[in-house]
């Protein structure tokens, strides 16, 4: 069975003040790490995707990396806008060909002015 | 290029009722998989369809069914409504229905039942 355990559950960062999110996995055939960031009330918006060990990815303020057991996502410089919970998610061979994620239970991040 | 779009976005049941929730995919996209997201247990996998048929199924009872059409249009239908199906209900499509292929998410249906 898949499993996704994020760190830590919620951080409170000031402006400017760069930190990590962590996302550890356990999966059997990993087909792709997905990264995406939820407002309150909406559905998830999709960030990054990773495939392989080593693979990074950037966007603006966030850049995340992969290894075989963990992924990282790293905020350099936050602003308030940044403020929004991120979330991990797994897709793994066991499920064959269809589509279904098995996700973290999310980093509520909050960016103080 | 138009999102994901459910309807309705907002709802509101009694025990024992049954409700319908509609899920349009981005345009050219085939897949559509179901979520449901609590605050207790988080993101949980309800259900995949490519092609009209549904590929895979989550851990969740029979009340919980759902379809595709051939315009890729999907509804997941939950019956004997009970309090703790109260929830987002997300629906997401991506293009080819690869396991490689990014998931885009829709706003979502908030379910709330008395």
């Amino acid at each position: 069975e898949d499993q996704v355990t994020q760190s830590p559950e919620a951080l409170r960062l000031q402006e400017g003040e760069s930190s990590s999110l962590n996302c550890s996995y356990t999966v059997s055939g990993l087909r792709g790490l997905f990264w995406y960031r939820q407002d309150p009330g909406k559905g998830p918006e999709f960030l990054f995707t990773l495939y392989s060990a080593g693979e990074e990815k950037e966007k603006e303020r966030l850049k995340a990396t992969l290894t075989k057991k963990e992924s990282f996502l790293h905020i350099t410089a936050p602003k308030p806008e940044d403020s929004a919970t991120y979330l991990c998610a797994v897709q793994g061979a066991s499920s064959g060909s269809a589509r279904q994620l098995t996700f973290g239970s999310g980093t509520q991040l909050t960016v103080l002015p | 290029k138009a999102g994901v779009t459910q309807t309705p976005r907002y709802l509101i049941k009694t025990r024992g009722q049954q409700v319908t929730l509609s899920c349009s995919p981005i345009s050219g996209h085939r897949s559509v998989s179901w979520y449901q997201q609590t605050p207790g247990q988080g993101l949980q996998f309800l259900f995949e369809y490519f092609s009209e048929t549904q590929r895979n199924k989550g851990n969740f009872p029979g009340r919980f069914s759902g379809r595709q059409f051939s315009n890729s249009r999907s509804e997941m239908n939950v019956s004997t409504l009970e309090l703790g199906d109260s929830a987002l209900y997300l629906c997401a499509s991506s293009l080819l229905g690869a396991s490689t292929d990014t998931q885009y998410f829709g706003p979502g249906t908030r379910l709330t039942v008395l």
